[in-house]
């Protein structure tokens, strides 16, 4: 079956570096995603990644390996609005995307 | 960047009537559009795929005829909660694909509470 694997939930400092895994299992492989999450509210875009290699974005970077079936999300500076959820996503080879359950962040002061 | 419009963003209903929420694309066309409804702490689960023009494309377990979608035109996409009981209220939202390279963009989702 098709399974996407990230850490429940995270703790960090503000103003610290931190790394959310993503591995997956998935028919075929078209692309992940990374979104944002804050309770309550809509995802939004984060960033999206199809070859290997880091893609950086300000403060968030995303890494893939695609031969490990493996993705991190990585947060520099954290700030107390990055608390949110962090989901990751893959697209297989039908297009689907298959959503992992999301990591939640907690931001401490 | 490509722009989503849910509306309503809550909606409170009493136990069996129906409730329709839109789903818009601002700024561009979305030949298809994606159905989720999320509880609470828990991630998206896909209930449908929206298809303009033609029937939409429910998951396993969803059923079609108690959430009925309709992709009219290019641009907009309903969804409706027929006989909406208690176990409905959700948080649904909807996302649309954007040009060649598939992203995918949401709306602000719409809170559905059940009497």
């Amino acid at each position: 079956g098709q399974n996407i694997d990230q850490p429940t939930e995270m703790t960090a400092t503000e103003g610290a570096i931190v790394q959310i895994n993503c591995t997956y299992q998935t028919s075929g492989f078209n692309g992940l995603f990374w979104y944002q999450q804050h309770a309550g509210e809509a995802p939004t875009f984060l960033s999206y990644n199809v070859l290997d290699g880091l893609e950086e974005k300000g403060r968030f970077s995303s890494f893939l390996s695609r031969s490990k079936g493996y993705s991190y999300l990585l947060l520099k500076e954290l700030q107390m609005k990055d608390s949110a959820s962090y989901l990751c996503a893959v697209r297989d080879s039908n297009y689907q995307l298959i959503w992992g359950a999301g990591t939640k962040l907690i931001i401490k002061p | 960047g490509a722009v989503v419009s849910q509306h309503p963003s809550r909606v409170i209903c009493k136990s069996g009537t129906s409730v329709k929420i839109e789903c818009r694309s601002l700024d561009f066309q979305a030949t298809t559009m994606f159905w989720y409804r999320q509880f609470p702490k828990q991630s998206l689960m896909l209930m449908a795929t929206s298809n303009e023009g033609s029937k939409a494309t429910y998951e396993q377990g969803v059923e079609k005829d108690k959430f009925l979608i309709n992709h009219a035109s290019l641009t907009l996409s309903t969804l409706t909660v027929t006989s909406a009981h208690p176990e409905d209220s959700s948080f649904y939202i909807c996302s649309a694909v954007a040009g060649d390279g598939g992203e995918l963009f949401f709306g602000e989702g719409s809170r559905l509470t059940v009497l």
